[in-house]
């Protein structure tokens, strides 16, 4: 099993503040994907990381990929109430699956 | 351009009845994935489809549950015999690469299912 860990399980800030989610594994991964689901829906894909040490930005969030693609962050800067939702990141390893972190549940207080 | 849709949204059963999920994945997508998802948790791997064909099951339950996805129409995920630990939203993904490639995966919104 490839498990992947997310940190911290729940986060609750105040609008305006910055924030780092984080996805841990002991196993490499060929990609890592990072979604957002809000409650009663489905995830929807935020990015797509493939390279070791790449780092992408999408307006105020920033993912980057481990060197060694082992793990990833998520930082958020002046995080807004639509921010909220549960982040989850998922492991390929080109195989027939994807391994779901266990997911963040962050909270935007106004 | 339609993206993975599923119904019924929600779907409601009494213990030892049958619960059929059906997926329509993004057009072009041949490859599906079903998911599922416990409140407050991440998704866990259930079965691995391409048009006709099982690829990979192996997160699947052995008894009462089957997936198929037939040449024509959706991929349906089936339970017989539910009982209420198999309550939780079931996630349909599809992606137009598949396994063995770096691929994305794009997912509907859920089905529901709630045993009473």
């Amino acid at each position: 099993t490839q498990l992947l860990e997310q940190s911290p399980q729940f986060l609750s800030i105040q609008e305006g503040e910055n924030l780092t989610v984080y996805c841990n594994s002991s196993s490499v991964f060929s990609s890592l994907q990072w979604y957002r689901q809000e409650p009663g829906e489905g995830p929807v894909l935020l990015v797509t990381v493939v390279t070791g040490g790449e780092v992408k930005k999408l307006k105020r969030l920033t993912f980057q990929f481990g060197d060694a693609r082992k793990d990833s962050s998520l930082h958020i800067t002046a995080a807004q109430p639509g921010d909220t939702g549960l982040y989850l990141c998922a492991g390929d390893n080109t195989g027939n699956q994807f391994y779901f972190g266990t997911g963040t549940s962050l909270t935007v207080i106004p | 351009n339609a993206g993975v849709m599923q119904n019924p949204r929600h779907l409601v059963r009494r213990r030892g009845q049958e619960a059929r999920l059906r997926c329509s994945p993004m057009k072009g997508h041949s490859h599906v994935y079903w998911y599922r998802q416990l409140p407050e948790e991440g998704l866990k791997f259930m079965v691995y489809l391409q048009k006709e064909n099982i690829i990979d099951e192996s997160g699947m339950p052995k008894e009462r549950f089957s997936a198929e996805f037939p040449k024509e129409g959706p991929s349906i995920l089936r339970i017989q015999q539910v009982v209420r630990g198999d309550s939780a939203a079931y996630f349909c993904a599809s992606s137009p690469l598949g396994g063995g490639t770096t691929d994305t995966q794009y997912f509907g919104p859920g089905t529901r299912l709630t045993v009473l």
